[in-house]
């Protein structure tokens, strides 16, 4: 069956360090990725998402991800984090050839000061 | 270009009465979506339906939860004799006619159903 999870439910960091956001995906054809940044009461914003080719994808606000086949992960990762990065991220897979988004449970980033 | 309108954006319903949610798909998209966040979860899918069909509705609960999609008009997603399990985030994305493996999905701002 396919499914991606997030390891991770809540990830405190102090502003301006690194964080690294972490998600695997299981799935038995190839896949498209997607992270997505849900701040409260609003919809699905997308940060970046990997279709073929290159696999550090870079996104919006100064974030990144790899795409991994070996390891089947796709992390996101911003160098330096503020205060407005406060949100819940979403990691998200469609396996090829469906129309299926498939998503993994969030993962909490708080920012503090 | 206006993106994936839904409304209402909160919705409040007593046990018993029943829910409304509307979808307006983008402008050209002809593939519509429903997916629900219960609290502390990801988005599941629901339902997937094209003007006048439901392709899938392989994610909706069997009884008492309805999704349409007519020639003219948004996308209704219909809850009868609502309960407090169906407090949840409802999320709609459309799409733009298939072509090729790659579809992507287009996420309106979701509205949050509170059953008392």
């Amino acid at each position: 069956a396919q499914s991606v999870t997030q390891l991770d439910s809540q990830v405190p960091v102090f502003e301006e360090a690194p964080v690294e956001l972490r998600c695997n995906y299981s799935s038995s054809v190839s896949v498209y990725l997607f992270w997505y940044v849900q701040y409260p009461n609003q919809g699905l914003q997308l940060l970046l998402k990997y279709l073929s080719g290159s696999t550090l994808v870079k996104g919006i606000n100064g974030f990144e991800a790899e795409f991994n086949k070996s390891q089947t992960s796709f992390h996101l990762r911003k160098p330096s984090v503020h205060i407005s990065d406060t949100a819940e991220y979403f990691c998200a897979a469609k396996p090829s050839g469906t129309y299926k988004y498939i998503f993994g449970t969030g993962t909490r980033l708080k920012v503090l000061a | 270009n206006a993106g994936v309108m839904q409304n209402p954006r909160h919705l409040v319903r007593r046990r018993g009465q029943e829910a409304r949610l509307r979808c307006s798909p983008m402008k050209g998209h002809s593939h519509v979506y429903w997916y629900r966040q219960l609290p502390e979860e990801g988005l599941k899918f629901m339902v997937y339906l094209q003007k006048e069909n439901i392709i899938d509705e392989s994610g909706m609960p069997k009884e008492r939860f309805s999704a349409e999609f007519p020639k003219e008009g948004p996308s209704i997603l219909r809850i009868q004799q609502v309960v407090r399990g169906d407090s949840a985030a409802y999320f709609c994305a459309s799409s733009p006619k298939t072509s090729g493996s790659y579809n992507e999905q287009f996420f309106g701002p979701g509205t949050r159903l509170t059953v008392l």
